[in-house]
């Protein structure tokens, strides 16, 4: 089955940088775009960037502060954070893409903190 | 950028039926797709291109999408269906590529 795990989260101070990651199983992962959702704490979802199954294709909010990468060699997708702020503090999940249009597998998420 | 507004919350007695809007310029003309996140859980697909189901959602769940407004149907609520609900489009057009509605809260009285 579909599984996705993110890691990476944790307390960082303001003006830090952060690479976060998610591991997929259970689906040809190279085949996939993929995306990074994130959830301010007792907010709503707001979708932060996508990457193409092969990389070569990147759309993110904050072009510059926030990258999305991924290595198909270790099925994980990445995300780079520079630049935080308070406003970062979120869940981060990472969801697989089906047709450019919905998200239909998620992982449970990460939690950055950003706080001095 | 493009905006899709939701009701903050709606309540419905057990075995009646729960209506959620999710309001945007003209989404009628876009695929409207929901997710359900139960309290401390990942969002789940519920219903996708407006009105279709992944395998695993029950079919007390049905979508519709019109003019300025998409809807989301539950039918026969249970209680196991008090979640957060979040509509979800892609807009080309917009910055934000995907974009969430604001999100409605049903609560199973």
């Amino acid at each position: 089955q579909v599984q996705l795990v993110e890691s990476g989260g944790g307390v960082v101070q303001p003006g830090g940088s952060l690479r976060l990651s998610c591991v997929a199983s259970g689906f040809t992962f190279s085949n996939f775009g993929m995306h990074w959702v994130r959830q301010a704490p007792g907010k709503g979802l707001e979708w932060v960037a996508v990457i193409s199954h092969d990389g070569s294709g990147k759309h993110s909010i904050e072009k510059g502060r926030l990258t999305v990468s991924r290595d198909n060699s270790k099925n994980t997708l990445y995300l780079q954070i520079n630049s935080l702020s308070s406003d970062d503090t979120a869940v981060y999940f990472c969801a697989k893409d089906h047709s450019s249009s919905w998200m239909d597998y998620w992982g449970l998420g990460t939690l950055v903190t950003v706080s001095s | 950028s493009y905006v899709l507004t939701q009701p903050p919350s709606v309540s419905v007695a057990p075995g009646q039926t729960a209506t959620i809007t999710c309001g945007g310029s003209n989404i009628g003309s876009h695929s409207v797709h929901w997710y359900q996140q139960r309290p401390g859980q990942a969002p789940v697909l519920v219903v996708y291109n407006d009105d279709d189901r992944p395998s695993g959602t029950p079919e007390r769940f049905s979508g519709s999408n019109s003019g300025n407004t998409a809807t989301l149907t539950i039918t026969r609520v249970e209680a196991e269906d008090e979640a957060d609900y979040f509509c979800q489009v892609w807009n080309s057009g917009s910055d934000h590529h995907y974009v969430f509605g604001t999100g409605t809260k049903v609560t199973v009285l």
